[in-house]
């Protein structure tokens, strides 16, 4: 069973910030906080991933509480081609499967 | 293009018949992955390959599924005897050794009749 927990679905309007949050309360202290997305027929897509320091890259920010029971990614200027379902996962060094939750699916209006 | 490729991308079948797919991780990946998605989930986990190795199959991966990694580089998934719950798409993924992150590829989308 996944071990987190996000809204099933989320709008943001095109050139607004999209915050995505993820819960993750029973997080271990070797568990990682991965981050993809899955745009309509199309293979998952790798966004970004954290441990407990914040991360940003050229695609988003992962806010990681200071707890770790809890994540934000933070798409900073959404645009339509961002419409797609947001999976936050977390994941052991060593365990080699994702398990994937139903995600949060972000749609992104003109 | 240097990102995981799988072939074909759609396949419809009758149900009972044999099916094979294949998938071409990112070069020097030694692990790669095969996972399963239904319509409205997320991907399942189904097997995991390291080098030519397959070291972990999800129960999920019944009988009738076999894959193979035969030379350490591409991998083949087949289904014998398809029934209609097998109706997926179908993913594979690999990663490097030394990194943690899984690159997917697009998928391929079985239709079982």
């Amino acid at each position: 069973d996944a071990k987190t927990t996000q809204p099933p679905s989320m709008d943001c309007a095109e050139g607004r910030a999209a915050n995505l949050p993820c819960n993750h309360s029973t997080i271990s202290g070797n568990e990682y906080v991965y981050w993809y997305r899955q745009i309509h027929s199309q293979g998952p897509q790798y966004i970004i991933h954290g441990l407990k320091n914040n991360e940003t890259n050229e695609m988003a920010s992962l806010i990681i509480t200071e707890d770790r029971k809890s994540s934000t990614l933070i798409l900073p200027h959404a645009t339509l081609r961002d419409t797609a379902v947001y999976y936050c996962i977390v994941r052991a060094t060593g365990f080699q499967k994702l398990v994937f939750g139903t995600g949060t699916r972000l749609l992104v209006s003109p | 293009d240097t990102g995981v490729s799988q072939n074909p991308r759609h396949k419809i079948t009758k149900r009972g018949q044999n099916v094979t797919f294949r998938c071409d991780p990112i070069s020097e990946h030694n692990r790669l992955y095969w996972y399963r998605q239904t319509l409205g989930q997320g991907p399942e986990f189904l097997t995991y390959f390291q080098n030519e190795a397959q070291l972990e199959k999800s129960r999920l991966l019944s009988d009738r599924f076999s894959a193979e990694r035969p030379k350490g580089s591409f991998s083949t998934l087949e289904i014998q005897r398809t029934e209609q719950g097998d109706s997926a798409m179908y993913l594979c993924a690999s990663r490097q050794g030394s990194q943690e992150t899984q690159y997917f590829g697009p998928g391929t989308r079985l239709l079982v009749l």
